[in-house]
């Protein structure tokens, strides 16, 4: 059975650090790996989406790396401020249709 | 652009009765679409591929018959959840994906349906 596994489940840091959040999957035939953030009662944002063929991708303040051999994906915040906090959810796209969501690490910056 | 829009943005309901979401493509076509359910304080399952033109694909689990999905036309895919019960009280959320399909084959997400069923 295909897993993709988030730790940790909740973090908390004070503003201005750089933080990074993991991902570990499964699946070593990964199509794509995605990055998303939800609100409390929100849909999903759309944070950065990484091809197999790819080792990173970077937008802004967060850079995404994935390592298919291991089985890894981490996101990388930098300079957290409080409207960074949300809950971020990794996903694996693990064909062209099918794709596989993390539990999800509860982000919280403390002012 | 990629939008995807739901309608209702929430909906609260009585036992027994039934309740349609709707999923639409803004501004791009999608012949297939999917339907996840997020349950509190856990991540997103899905539930079931809505393909345009045909019968959608339901995971294992899922009821079909309780569970009913159209994708009549390109840009709109619809859920019925039929007889809800409190059970069914969850955040519904449909993704799209672009026809034709890119390199990415990535989906867009709608902005979800809160579901209440008392």
């Amino acid at each position: 059975k295909q897993e993709v596994t988030q730790i940790p489940a909740a973090l908390s840091v004070p503003e201005g650090e750089n933080l990074v959040l993991n991902c570990s999957f499964t699946d070593s035939a990964i199509y794509n790996l995605q990055w998303f953030r939800q609100d409390p009662g929100k849909g999903l944002t759309s944070l950065l989406l990484i091809q197999s063929s790819q080792r990173e991708q970077t937008s802004g303040r967060l850079n995404a790396s994935l390592d298919k051999s291991s089985g890894r994906s981490t996101l990388y915040i930098a300079a957290s401020q409080p409207g960074d906090s949300a809950t971020y959810l990794c996903a694996e796209y693990s064909s062209a249709s099918k794709i596989i969501f993390g539990s999800g690490t509860r982000l919280s910056i403390r002012p | 652009g990629a939008v995807v829009s739901q309608h209702p943005s929430w909906v609260i309901c009585k036992s027994g009765t039934s309740v349609k979401i709707e999923c639409r493509s803004l501004d791009f076509q999608a012949t297939t679409m999917f339907w996840y359910r997020q349950f509190p304080k856990q991540s997103l399952m899905l539930m079931a591929t809505s393909n345009e033109g045909s019968k959608a694909t339901y995971e294992q689990g899922v009821e079909k018959d309780k569970f009913l999905i159209n994708h009549a036309s390109l840009t709109l895919s619809t859920l019925t959840v039929t007889s809800a019960h409190p059970e069914d009280s969850s955040f519904y959320i449909c993704s799209a994906r672009k026809y034709p399909l890119s390199s990415y084959n990535e989906q867009f997400f709608g902005p979800g349906t809160r579901l209440t069923v008392l």
